[in-house]
């Protein structure tokens, strides 16, 4: 099973700042991973694919990078609406698919 | 428009069991894999089981030989028959479908709003 640690664990930004999350993975995923954001009540939001190809309808300021077991996505100016929980999932190795344990962003 | 609508959610005792559908529209259902995902209270998402356009299943070890997947093309629906539950399959089921059609490549591009299953006494 692929592990997917994700860090940190809580970023604590305000409005307006770079966000950069990370996922490394324990062992390699070539590109395929990708990062939804979540928030309460909501369904799951596919955010980026395949390390670094932005989902439709998603906007330029979500950017993704890596390969192998290093990913990195970065948010370029925070939005009020940003504000949420990301998680990276690998599709390299499966089943089982993999989650990372998630990366809260949260207002400072 | 595609929409994907989970129901059958309830609550069970330990060791009952329950039998999650997801109805899609606004896409050609037969051309695309779809998978089940859950999300335990304040817990992250998890993998549950997948089917694909040629009627592979998969699962998590958590849920295999207890739950199964299944799909029927003429009601776009897929089905998740979930036995023997424990109290930790107490989650939000979320059905999704898969970002490419006739692929197996496992990202998420829709996903429903999820049903709750709560597991207990």
């Amino acid at each position: 099973e692929t592990v997917l640690t994700q860090s940190p664990a809580t970023l604590s930004l305000s409005p307006g700042e770079r966000a950069t999350l990370s996922c490394r993975a324990s062992q390699s995923v070539d590109i395929y991973l990708a990062w939804y954001q979540k928030k309460p009540g909501q369904a799951p939001r596919l955010l980026i694919y395949d390390a670094s190809k932005r989902a439709t309808g998603i906007p330029p300021r979500f950017s993704g990078s890596g390969s192998g077991t290093d990913f990195t996505l970065t948010i370029s100016s925070l939005e009020t609406e940003d504000f949420a929980v990301y998680y990276c999932q690998q599709r390299k190795s499966w089943p089982p698919l993999t989650f990372g344990e998630g990366t809260r962003v949260e207002i400072k | 428009e595609v929409q994907l609508v989970e129901s059958g959610g309830d609550l069970v005792q330990p060791g009952g069991s329950l039998r999650l559908s997801c109805s899609a529209s606004g896409f050609t259902f037969s051309t695309y894999g779809l998978t089940w995902v859950r999300q335990a209270p304040g817990k992250g998402l998890e993998w549950v089981s997948g089917i694909l356009t040629n009627f592979n299943t998969y699962y998590a070890d958590s849920v295999k030989g207890r739950f199964t997947i299944s799909r029927d093309n003429s009601k776009n629906t897929i089905y998740l028959q979930m036995n023997s539950l424990r109290a930790e399959d107490t989650a939000v089921y979320y059905c999704a479908k898969l970002l490419s059609a006739g692929g197996s490549d496992m990202h998420f591009a829709q996903w429903g709003q999820g049903t709750l299953v709560t597991v207990s006494s």
